[in-house]
């Protein structure tokens, strides 16, 4: 059965570097999504991404972050400086279709096994 | 307040014992998912839903659009259960999630 992959499964960082969290979503899937999960606490939207384009983003997703799909499989979290606090579990998602009201329907979202970052 | 609410936030209940989690939200949504994850980490979706019951196994997941609201139901709970189960929304292009439900079934 196809899977959302991620890599690495775990990276420690120092403050203030810059992170690549890599993705490769399910290969006929449109829509790519990255959240985190902060230790002890709820998963929360970071971002959606359709179509080369960013089409959601949360208030947590600041000019530190970025997301890129380079080649046509992977998805990339890019973190430019990070902070102590930006240590939490990061999830991608995929999805075959819109994942929300405008202009299609919800589907069902496949998520990845995490990458554990740690900034110290 | 949470866009999304999830009541219990902790259940502990015996092996075989019916299992009931509750979600109401406050916004508009598209669908409804209900979500697990596991201990160490992973999120497996469960259901999606925007209208009515559906069923997999022995799990159940009910919504109420008017009252915004729905449960999962577990049948002839099980210790492999043991999980904490998300309630989450699809609104615009991002999902919003309660905090779980955290779940254990003593054998």
């Amino acid at each position: 059965e196809p899977e959302v992959t991620q890599t690495p499964s775990h990276q420690v960082t120092q403050m203030g570097q810059e992170v690549i969290l890599r993705c490769v979503p399910i290969s006929n899937h449109l829509y790519f999504y990255w959240y985190r999960q902060i230790l002890g606490q709820k998963v929360e939207f970071l971002v959606s991404f359709y179509n080369n384009e960013i089409s959601e983003k949360s208030e947590i997703f600041d000019d530190q972050f970025s997301v890129e799909r380079p080649d046509g499989s992977n998805f990339t979290l890019k973190i430019r400086s990070t902070k102590l606090e930006d240590s939490a579990m990061y999830f991608c998602a995929s999805s075959p279709l819109r994942g929300g009201l405008a202009g299609g329907r919800a589907d069902t979202q496949y998520f990845g096994p995490g990458t554990r970052l740690t900034v110290l | 307040k949470n866009e999304v609410e999830q009541s219990p936030q902790n259940l502990t209940a015996q092996e075989g014992e019916f299992i009931t989690i509750n979600c109401s939200y406050s916004v508009g949504i598209s669908a409804l998912h209900w979500l697990q994850q596991h201990p160490g980490g992973g999120i497996v979706s469960l259901f999606m839903l925007s209208s009515g019951k559906k069923k997999h196994g022995r799990l159940i997941a009910t919504i109420n659009i008017q009252e915004k609201h729905s449960s999962l139901h577990i049948t002839a709970s099980h210790p492999r259960d043991s999980a904490v189960y998300i309630c989450a929304v699809s609104r615009d292009d991002k999902i919003i999630f309660g905090k779980g439900t955290r779940l254990h079934i003593l054998p």
